[in-house]
């Protein structure tokens, strides 16, 4: 298994642009989610989703927007790229919500110039 | 949501035991304590999590108070590949609004010294 995988590793994007962070996961897991840690804190949750087809927000919505058309993918889009999304994202899935153990990504290094 | 209170910084000895605190004071009935730890420049990793009764697994093991107030991450013999951010985390796993999420506080930052 590959695990989480995660792409791009690194993105610089201009404010105002657009751009999708991709992440997979080949473990047939049900729960997937996002979230963003800016320097010397906590993650914070984006958005989740407990199966294809449903999504839902977590603490920190604003300006991103998520599908999940199959299990395997949770792509992350950034509508309009503000310097405050500056940050590092990681993607995580579990077979359900309420499973033990989480299993994060390495995380995409986003900067917002 | 229930929150975690740990302290921002800890340092240990390489082979040495390291003994974590995390407080939770309100801490409610339905709620897990779970223990993630961070390395740099990586994504969170489970590390262990309990209910009421202590916890071992092979990575680290896990004391919890009588009234639940406090937990206590011990890992046995630290190494320098533990070296790590640890974040404290109660997840409500009654299954309402709040279900699976992980809410991360700062973590306390583990320094182990050669």
């Amino acid at each position: 298994n590959a695990g989480v995988t995660q792409t791009p590793k690194f993105q610089v994007l201009k404010t105002g642009q657009s751009m999708t962070l991709q992440c997979a996961q080949d473990m047939n897991h049900e729960y997937m989610s996002w979230y963003r840690q800016d320097p010397g804190m906590g993650l914070r949750l984006i958005h989740y989703s407990v199966g294809a087809g449903i999504t839902d927000q977590g603490e920190v919505p604003n300006g991103y927007n998520v599908s999940r058309s199959t299990t395997e993918d949770f792509p992350l889009r950034l509508l309009s790229a503000a310097p405050s999304q500056t940050s590092v994202y990681f993607c995580a899935s579990s077979y359900s919500p309420g499973s033990n153990e989480q299993y994060f990504g390495p995380g995409t290094r986003l900067t917002v110039t | 949501d229930a929150k975690t209170t740990q302290p921002n910084s800890m340092e240990s000895n390489e082979e040495e035991p390291v003994h974590l605190p995390c407080n939770h004071s309100t801490i409610s009935g339905t709620d897990y304590i779970h223990w993630y730890r961070q390395l740099p420049s990586q994504g969170p990793e489970y590390v262990i999590h309990g209910l009421t009764s202590n916890v071992n697994n092979r990575m680290a093991s896990l004391a919890i108070a009588e009234d639940r107030k406090s937990s206590t991450l011990i890992l046995h013999r630290a190494t320098l590949r533990d070296a790590a951010v640890y974040y404290c985390i109660l997840r409500d796993d009654a299954g309402g609004t709040s279900y699976g999420k992980l809410t991360f506080g700062q973590g306390t930052i583990l320094t182990v010294h050669p």
